[in-house]
């Protein structure tokens, strides 16, 4: 059975770090990964999608890269700001469970300004 | 852009009420899901629908059914709310294809009192 672990649960950081989140997924067999964020009481907003055959995705000041042999992925954030202050999940698509995502339980993210 | 609407963003119910949440999405695609989130156990799928009038059960399907008539639109049906039930109910639709990215509504927080 798939299973997703993010690490840290939470983070706390001051404004203009550049930090690193860590998902890591039990089975290799995925189609790909994706990251979210959300906000308190709110849904999940995409950020960014990672074929199994991509090694990293970039959008702005957000990196995620992929190695899908070790079970890894990173969601690398530059300069961080005050509203990336949010929940960041990650998901994968397995290949046995077709198009259900198996999430994590996400990284609590606060940004101090 | 993808566009994912949930009927409601905050609902209250008595227990043993009928209560529909509905969702709606603009974007033609096949597949359509319900999650449930709650504190520490993250999102589990309820249930997931990959065409119209076809529906899979999730991982926890128990005092739920679905309804989907029109391809855009998904309903979560909780035959007679319980307090058990109180929480936050996320949509998800997906293009066919495992390759694709998932979007997300808004959410809704049910409280069933």
């Amino acid at each position: 059975k798939q299973e997703v672990t993010q690490i840290p649960a939470a983070l706390s950081v001051p404004e203009g770090e550049n930090l690193v989140l860590n998902c890591s997924f039990t089975d290799s067999a995925i189609y790909n990964l994706q990251w979210f964020r959300q906000d308190p009481g709110k849904g999940l907003t995409s950020l960014l999608l990672i074929q199994s055959s991509q090694r990293e995705q970039t959008s702005g000041r957000l990196n995620a890269s992929l190695d899908k042999s070790s079970g890894r992925s990173t969601l690398y954030i530059a300069a961080s700001q005050p509203g990336d202050s949010a929940t960041y999940l990650c998901a994968v698509c397995h290949m046995e469970y077709g198009n259900k995502l198996v999430f994590g339980a996400g990284t609590i993210l606060r940004v101090k300004s | 852009d993808v566009k994912v609407t949930q009927s409601s963003r905050y609902l209250v119910k008595r227990t043993g009420e009928k209560v529909f949440l509905e969702c709606v999405q603009d974007m033609d695609h096949e597949n359509m899901f319900w999650y449930r989130q709650d504190p520490g156990l993250g999102l589990r799928l309820i249930y997931f629908s990959y065409d119209v009038k076809m529906k899979e059960k999730g991982d926890i399907p128990e005092g739920y059914s679905v309804s989907r008539e029109k391809k855009e639109r998904f309903s979560l049906i909780l035959e007679s709310a319980s307090t058990n039930q109180t929480s936050m109910y996320l949509c998800a639709s997906r293009e066919m294809g495992a390759h694709t990215e998932a979007f997300f509504g808004q959410g809704t927080r049910l409280t069933v009192v």
